[in-house]
């Protein structure tokens, strides 16, 4: 298994434009999210998905969208950049009753 | 919402040594308490977890406690090595474990 793949492992934007991160698990987790991490700030929130077709929303979903449209993959949105959005995102996927989350090694992103 | 506040932000102790890195947690009905480790470049991975109806777990050098009451928990390494080396996240779910809300690190560094 490869467990939980991102791509693009580094991308820089200009402030305005649109990207996809890519995020796939091969493990047939139902539940998979997005995470921002910031320095000193921690990983938060931004979407989670419990299943194929169901999405919500994290604690920082502003600028972000997403959906769901099979188990394996849970691709993230940028339709406009904005600087506050350089950081380093993590996908996550995990299995109910294994209580572990399985992070990819995330995708470094710099707006200019 | 949740909200989990993590310390020391940094932490450097010598070889053998213990270490102990302690979160406090806001919302009662949090119920499952996990801890990452990330290694530079890296995503997060699971090295212990707690649910509320267990006071005390441990894994070889690494142990975690839970204070309901106080609504704060610790993990503890003890005999600690280089590669120990890392920054670690305490975090907090009141669900299923799917949405976590982190605390804001703490960076140990072991010297030999």
């Amino acid at each position: 298994n490869a467990g939980v793949t991102q791509t693009p492992k580094f991308q820089v934007l200009k402030t305005g434009q649109s990207m996809t991160l890519q995020c796939a698990q091969d493990m047939n987790h139902e539940y998979m999210s997005w995470y921002r991490q910031d320095p000193g700030m921690g990983l938060r929130l931004i979407h989670y998905s419990v299943g194929a077709g169901i999405t919500d929303q994290g604690e920082v979903p502003n600028g972000y969208n997403v959906s769901r449209s099979t188990t394996e993959d849970f691709p993230l949105r940028l339709l406009s950049a904005a600087p506050s959005q350089t950081s380093v995102y993590f996908c996550a996927s995990y299995l109910p009753g294994a209580d572990t989350q399985y992070f990819g090694p995330g995708t470094r992103l710099t707006v200019l | 919402g949740e909200n989990v506040e993590q310390h020391p932000s940094t932490l450097s102790v010598q070889e053998g040594d213990s270490a102990v890195i302690k979160c406090t947690y806001s919302d009662s009905a949090s119920n499952y308490f996990p801890w990452y480790k990330q290694e530079l470049g890296k995503g997060p991975q699971l090295i212990i977890d707690i649910r509320s109806n267990v006071g005390e777990k441990k894994d070889q050098r690494i142990a975690v406690t839970l204070n309901k009451t106080a609504k704060h928990f610790s993990l503890h390494i003890t005999e600690t090595q280089p590669e120990d080396s890392a920054v670690y996240f305490c975090a907090a779910s009141s669900g299923s474990g799917y949405a976590l809300n982190f605390g804001k690190g703490t960076s140990l560094l072991v010297t030999p």
